[in-house]
């Protein structure tokens, strides 16, 4: 079916203000991750869920970040008064786990500005 | 112990050349190094990945060579291709629990025709 689905493609905000960036995985995949993009940076960690087991939520920037994800489906990264070094590229990726391969299958992501 | 060192930073290749890129990792329990390629506008896509039982892993153009004693791999694209431009990074992860990737900084290739 359709790959990893993430909306919105942009979002400017203002400083101060919340957001909220959705990730729709493929479907049967029980394992997501989000990832952050800065500029000119590698891809940073942020936080894992694999079915109903806690997330790990060790790459989690600052308690203004939260994510969930609702019927092991869909998850939602919330960043609460962003601030503008939150701008960047918000990736999301899922994967089938119990595979010795670990392919993780990419959103085209979020860009978030932050003004 | 967590990063992974990526260089270079960026890269300009002729048609037909090798590319060559590389990375060095500190923490020994990695067990698990894919590449990924980005076109702009995209998420990355799993281009190959090798586990350290390997020494090379070889598919169509593109090749992993890796290093353990020096804790090194590289990605070698072999007759490079215009089509090839795109931001390469390499990864490394533990496969346990998380499963989680730790990033390169990412090599900007631009192969010209």
């Amino acid at each position: 079916g359709a790959g990893v689905s993430q909306s919105p493609s942009n979002k400017v905000t203002e400083k101060g203000k919340d957001v909220e960036l959705r990730c729709d995985p493929i479907s049967g995949h029980t394992a997501l991750y989000w990832y952050r993009q800065s500029l000119g940076q590698g891809l940073e960690f942020l936080i894992y869920f694999q079915g109903n087991s806690a997330p790990d939520k060790s790459g989690l920037p600052s308690d203004r970040f939260s994510a969930e994800r609702t019927g092991g489906s869909v998850s939602t990264l919330t960043i609460q008064r962003t601030q503008q070094e939150d701008s960047a590229v918000y990736l999301c990726a899922s994967s089938i786990r119990g595979l010795a391969k670990n392919i993780q299958y990419f959103g085209a992501g979020t860009r978030l500005s932050v003004l | 112990q967590q990063q992974v060192k990526q260089s270079p930073q960026s890269l300009i290749v002729q048609k037909g050349g090798i590319s060559i890129i590389n990375c060095a990792y500190e923490n020994t329990a990695f067990d698990y190094f894919p590449w990924y390629q980005q076109f702009p506008g995209k998420g990355p896509a799993l281009l190959i990945a090798i586990r350290p039982d390997v020494s090379e892993k070889k598919e169509g153009r593109f090749t992993i060579s890796f290093n353990k004693s020096a804790k090194q791999f590289s990605l070698h694209i072999m007759d490079s291709q215009p089509g090839d431009s795109a931001t390469y990074f390499c990864a490394a992860s533990l496969l346990g629990a998380t499963n989680k990737l730790i990033f390169g900084t990412g090599t900007l290739l631009a192969v010209q025709p």
